[in-house]
């Protein structure tokens, strides 16, 4: 089956930790995005990246890292800069840049 | 600044009733336009899309929506809610030809009452 998987689904961590968000996809879609959710709020995007080896800074990248070595992987580094890193993170990718984007299950990290 | 509203933060509907959840949005030209849904503690999954073309939008498990340019608005609807569609309901758009990213709204959270 395609999709996108994101791992782990919870994750929790000591504050000053940095920690690494996996997102991998096997629908050979070139564009690949994170996104923060907070309660009450919509999706803010936080790095996306249109092709391999180039990735762009969204609304709020402050805080937070990216790579995107493999077409099939973006992972996402929350480092220990981003001043509230306790939220639900989505991981979405795209056949091209304009198109539908197709969203992953979330890893909810809490920071305390 | 480009931006993505919904009005109702919250709406509450019986089983069997029909529904529509409102979009508005402002941008200098039509956006592409999109509806997705999400369940509790998972991802989004998109209902329906508006790129051009005709007005009425049909999308998975029953949903439509219309997009109307005078009022800037893209509305969601259903003619029969069941419990299962009890969720958040997310729009969002993004300018035609655009490489730049989505906006979302910030959620309508939908209670279907037995």
């Amino acid at each position: 089956d395609g999709g996108i998987t994101q791992s782990p689904k919870y994750l929790f961590r000591k504050e000053g930790q940095n920690v690494t968000l996996s997102c991998e996809q096997n629908l050979n879609h070139d564009a690949m995005y994170w996104y923060r959710q907070d309660p009450g709020q919509g999706l803010r995007l936080i790095y996306y990246s249109q092709i391999v080896n180039d990735f762009q800074k969204g609304d709020i990248a402050e805080g937070y890292s990216v790579s995107r070595e493999k077409k099939e992987s973006f992972p996402l580094t929350v480092t220990s800069a981003q001043k509230n890193p306790t939220a639900f993170y989505l991981c979405a990718s795209s056949k091209g840049g304009g198109d539908e984007q197709y969203f992953g299950p979330g890893t909810r990290l809490t920071v305390t | 600044a480009q931006s993505v509203t919904q009005p109702d933060i919250h709406i509450t509907v019986s089983e069997g009733a029909s529904l529509e959840l409102r979009c508005n949005y402002s941008y200098g030209a039509t956006p592409y336009l999109f509806w997705y849904v999400q369940s509790p503690g998972q991802g989004l999954q998109l209902l329906l899309k508006y790129f051009s073309g005709d007005t009425l939008v049909q999308g998975i498990k029953g949903f439509e929506a219309e997009f109307k340019r005078s009022q800037s608005s893209f509305n969601l609807r259903k003619p029969s809610v069941h419990w299962s569609d009890a969720a958040e309901y997310f729009c969002a758009a993004r300018l035609q030809g655009s490489a730049r990213q989505l906006t979302f709204g910030s959620g309508t959270q939908l209670t279907v009452l037995p």
